[in-house]
């Protein structure tokens, strides 16, 4: 069964860094691209950015947003995909979700068949 | 930058009738880079079709998708009680890379 699971949410003051982790299990992490997304309280989800397969160079794509302060990173040993937040704001304030494509489209987060139950991060002085 | 606006905001919708929900894209999006979810509150978003009209995995018959260049379409034939929710698209490729619409939240008449 595929599996994502956030954790290292919590509350920060603004100004601070956090970092997410993403552990998963139920396939091969390092065949697939991984994203990450958040959704602010009564919003959409809004895509934070990617990160490919090493298959395809292990580089990353930002929301432009969100470049710069955030950078997201994988260790494929353990089946963990990461986001580093820095600098962040009260807007930042907000559930994050990783996300996994579907196998038909592994390497491109087209769509995101596979969601984990998200982590909520508060930026609040 | 890609805009996905949908419509209607809210859609009151009796058991058992169709439920009509709209995407409108600012610029023409390839439909094999065009999907609709499902989120329910506290859940995470869920994939109901992707490729703008093929249904994901489990996801039932009712629920279809159709359209192409800017505008799409997410039809519920037949609604039921667990179909209540927000209903989201999405589209990639365009500047974002990826952007969803605003949302329509459907709830039983």
């Amino acid at each position: 069964e595929v599996q994502l699971v956030e954790s290292g949410g919590g509350f920060v003051k603004p100004g601070r860094s956090l970092r997410l982790s993403c552990t998963t299990s139920g396939f091969t992490f390092g065949d697939f691209a991984l994203s990450w997304f958040r959704q602010a309280p009564g919003k959409g989800p809004e895509w934070v950015g990617f990160i490919r397969s090493k298959t395809y160079g292990g580089t990353t794509e930002y929301a432009a947003s969100m470049k710069g302060r955030f950078t997201i990173s994988r260790d494929d040993s353990n089946s963990v995909a990461y986001l580093q937040m820095s600098s962040l704001k009260a807007e930042d304030t907000a559930v994050y979700y990783c996300g996994r494509p579907s196998d038909r489209i592994r390497w491109s987060p087209v769509h995101v068949e596979y969601w984990g139950q998200g982590a909520l991060v508060t930026v609040s002085s | 930058e890609i805009v996905l606006t949908q419509s209607p905001g809210t859609l009151s919708v009796s058991p058992g009738e169709r439920a009509t929900l709209s995407c409108r894209a600012s610029q023409s999006v390839d439909r094999t880079f065009f999907a609709w979810y499902q989120q329910k509150p506290g859940q995470a978003p869920r994939l109901l079709i992707y490729e703008a009209s093929i249904r994901a995995t489990g996801i039932p018959e009712r629920f279809s998708g159709s359209g192409s260049g800017t505008d799409f379409t997410l039809t519920i034939t037949r609604l039921e009680p667990e179909d209540v929710a927000v209903y989201y698209c999405q589209q990639f490729g365009g500047s974002p890379l990826i952007t969803f619409g605003g949302g329509t939240r459907v709830e039983i008449k």
